[in-house]
């Protein structure tokens, strides 16, 4: 079956412009995950949906941060007032549910900040 | 705090030779632990997971991990590479409990020589 998807691939804007960011989750699995990869480092969690829960926005580097998923499928990764620090792959993962549940991580979306 | 060490930047290996790649890790209470594969504009992908049991754990690829307690490390280990192995590795650690808020390491990246 389908993986998950996001789009877009790529995204440039400028500085202080807002940008979304989409993911489509495999169907059926009700938690999804935030991810930013910076340049150099690791995987950092940004922030996890599971159904119709409060979201674990723990990971959130600022308020410019925000995420929602409507219908416990698509989630839209907000950021506003864009800053160069922001540029990064942003990864998208989804599960069944649970801790033993494996993590299926989308392609990312590419976002460059001038 | 929770963290993931990767100490190894860079590793290049001839082609079938064999390989071991390092991880150590940080944290509270035993983890879950984790090794993804990410190609070059590709997703990561899960190549093996512990959770308890057996702490030699066998993953897709031909790749295998072992979880030592004592010395907090899960490294990765192939008896003889291939070129299609030449990507980059992360090692991740999560909770037992609760969902899956991965932590990672900065990754390895493997180049493969003829």
């Amino acid at each position: 079956g389908a993986g998950v998807s996001q789009s877009p691939s790529n995204k440039v804007t400028e500085k202080g412009k807002d940008v979304e960011l989409r993911c489509d989750p495999i169907s059926g699995h009700t938690a999804l995950y935030w991810y930013r990869q910076s340049l150099g480092q690791g995987l950092e969690f940004l922030i996890y949906f599971q159904g119709n829960s409060a979201p674990d926005k723990s990971g959130l580097p600022s308020d410019r941060f925000s995420a929602e998923r409507t219908g416990g499928s698509v989630s839209t990764l907000t950021i506003q007032r864009t800053q160069q620090e922001d540029s990064a792959v942003y990864l998208c993962a989804s599960s069944l549910s649970g801790p033993t549940d494996t993590q299926y991580f989308g392609p990312g979306t590419r976002l460059t900040v001038l | 705090a929770q963290s993931v060490t990767q100490p190894d930047i860079h590793i290049t290996v001839s082609e079938g030779a064999s390989l071991e790649l390092r991880c150590n890790y940080s944290y509270g209470a035993t983890p879950y632990l984790f090794w993804y594969v990410q190609s070059p504009g590709q997703g990561l992908q899960l190549l093996l997971k512990y959770f308890s049991g057996d702490t030699l754990v066998q993953g897709i690829k031909g790749f295998e991990a072992e979880f030592k307690r004592s010395q907090s490390s899960f490294n990765l280990r192939k008896p003889s590479v291939h070129w299609s192995d030449a990507a980059e590795y992360f090692c991740a650690v999560g909770p037992n409990t609760g969902f899956q808020k991965l932590v990672f390491g900065t990754g390895t990246r493997l180049l493969v020589s003829p």
